[in-house]
């Protein structure tokens, strides 16, 4: 498995500053994360797939502008929510790929609450 | 279209059984996932599904049809901290390791 860390693990921020949320594979060299937002009582949405050394994949919808991701190390990917507003809080997770079940198996990080005021 | 549909919510009593469904139409399939959620934490995981059948694991077990696109979580003698979200999700493509994630399903349990 892997052992995934997330700072901070809660923030709360004014409406139009930057935050910047940290996810670590703390023994695991991981190619691949995942970064996720889940709003109150719903699921995961799956934000983008982080990709070391190269740009990140996003999902439809997922505005790159807005949600910068930098995978510069094996085991340090971050997401850097810009000119944040309140529709962005949310609770962000980060993932790590590790071969394992069906290729690729999640071991996801503890989340991160993020507040915009 | 990617879909995936579970039960909002849930409710069952200590001691008893409860089996959670998750129906699934998805472009491509490795795999089925379930995972535990307690409020405010990271999802952890419990069981995985690639061939039809039942996957027993303790008091968990899951099942799989691939050709009905279906799956269910059971839950034996069930306890109160069990009381959680129930994340069912699909593995489309093996590459990446990309999951799709159903709704969840509250579950609640009472004495």
């Amino acid at each position: 498995g892997a052992v995934v860390s997330q700072h901070p693990s809660r923030v709360i921020c004014k409406s139009g500053t930057s935050v910047k949320i940290e996810c670590r594979s703390l023994d695991f060299q991981a190619t691949t994360m995942f970064w996720y937002r889940q709003f109150p009582k719903q699921s995961l949405m799956l934000m983008a797939t982080s990709n070391e050394g190269s740009k990140a994949t996003y999902e439809q919808g997922v505005e790159k502008d807005k949600f910068l991701i930098n995978h510069a190390s094996l085991t340090l990917s971050t997401l850097t929510v810009t000119s944040a507003h309140p529709e962005d809080s949310s609770f962000y997770i980060c993932s790590v790929a590790v071969p394992g079940l069906a290729g690729y198996e999640q071991f996801f990080g503890p989340g991160t609450r993020l507040t915009v005021l | 279209g990617q879909n995936i549909d579970q039960p909002t919510e849930m409710t069952a009593t200590e001691g008893a059984i409860v089996q959670i469904n998750c129906t699934y139409q998805t472009s491509g399939f490795n795999g089925l996932f379930w995972y535990q959620q307690h409020a405010g934490e990271a999802p952890t995981f419990l069981s995985y599904n690639v061939l039809d059948g039942l996957e027993e694991k303790g008091r968990f077990s899951s099942f799989l049809s691939r050709s009905k696109g279906y799956s269910y979580l059971l839950l034996k003698e069930l306890q109160m901290k069990d009381s959680a979200s129930y994340l069912c999700a699909v593995k489309g493509s093996s590459n990446t390791g990309k999951l799709i994630f159903g709704q969840g399903t509250t579950l609640q349990v009472k004495p």
